[in-house]
């Protein structure tokens, strides 16, 4: 596709169980970033990549939060033994490069935690 | 205080009035961007500046570095741009992340 892709649209998921999130970014996007948009909150920064490696994690809340991204390309944002302050919208962006580039948005991940 | 401040938080306005929404911030930024969230959708990026003033449709962003503010104005608004307009700046130094205003509700009403 042309856009920048999350999967899944919406997760309701248990307290206690583990959660991927998927985003695809435009191709040839060599920077990517993970926001979280909690409930009545404004927008926060998680993690970004630059191709494979994560110079700035700055922002993940917790160890239980991770993620990865390989090939430069697909990212994989990993919540572990989730908790219901877990639930948020999780927003993933790329541009062109980091600087002065344009950001692109997905839709992002709903996720609920029961 | 937040790095990037936005007013109003809120504003309804009647079909065809001019909108502005204004945009402080207080660190070093390379690019300001604005951001429109429509409910339930994802986010737009309607502009990136780092100087000046940019137009596209009836919509228009100027920033003043100096003075570490930017507004963006909406000419002969109609309902559909009704949304949550969100302000963010790229700082100089953090690898370009984004750091977010708390966003704008804005309502026309026709």
């Amino acid at each position: 596709g042309a856009g920048v892709s999350q999967s899944p649209s919406n997760k309701v998921t248990e307290k206690g169980k583990d959660v991927e999130l998927r985003c695809d970014p435009i191709s040839g996007h060599t920077a990517l970033y993970w926001y979280r948009q909690s409930l009545g909150q404004g927008l926060e920064f998680l993690i970004y990549f630059q191709g494979n490696s994560a110079p700035d994690k700055s922002g993940l809340p917790s160890d239980r939060f991770s993620a990865e991204r390989t090939g430069g390309s697909v990212s994989t944002l990993t919540i572990q033994r989730t908790q219901q302050e877990d639930s948020a919208v999780y927003l993933c962006a790329s541009s062109l490069r980091t600087g002065l580039t344009e950001a692109f948005f997905g839709q992002g991940t709903r996720l609920t935690v029961v | 205080k937040n790095e990037v401040e936005q007013s109003p938080q809120n504003l309804t306005a009647q079909e065809g009035e001019f909108i502005t929404i204004n945009c402080s911030y207080s660190v070093g930024i390379s690019a300001l961007h604005w951001l429109q969230q429509h409910p339930g959708g994802g986010i737009v990026s309607l502009f990136m500046l780092s100087s000046g003033k940019k137009k596209h449709g009836r919509l228009i962003a100027t920033i003043n570095i100096q003075e570490k503010h930017s507004s963006l104005h909406i000419t002969a608004s109609h309902p559909r741009d009704s949304a949550v307009y969100i302000c963010a700046v790229s700082q100089i130094q953090g690898a370009q992340k984004l750091v977010f205003g708390q966003g704008t509700r804005l309502t026309i009403n026709p």
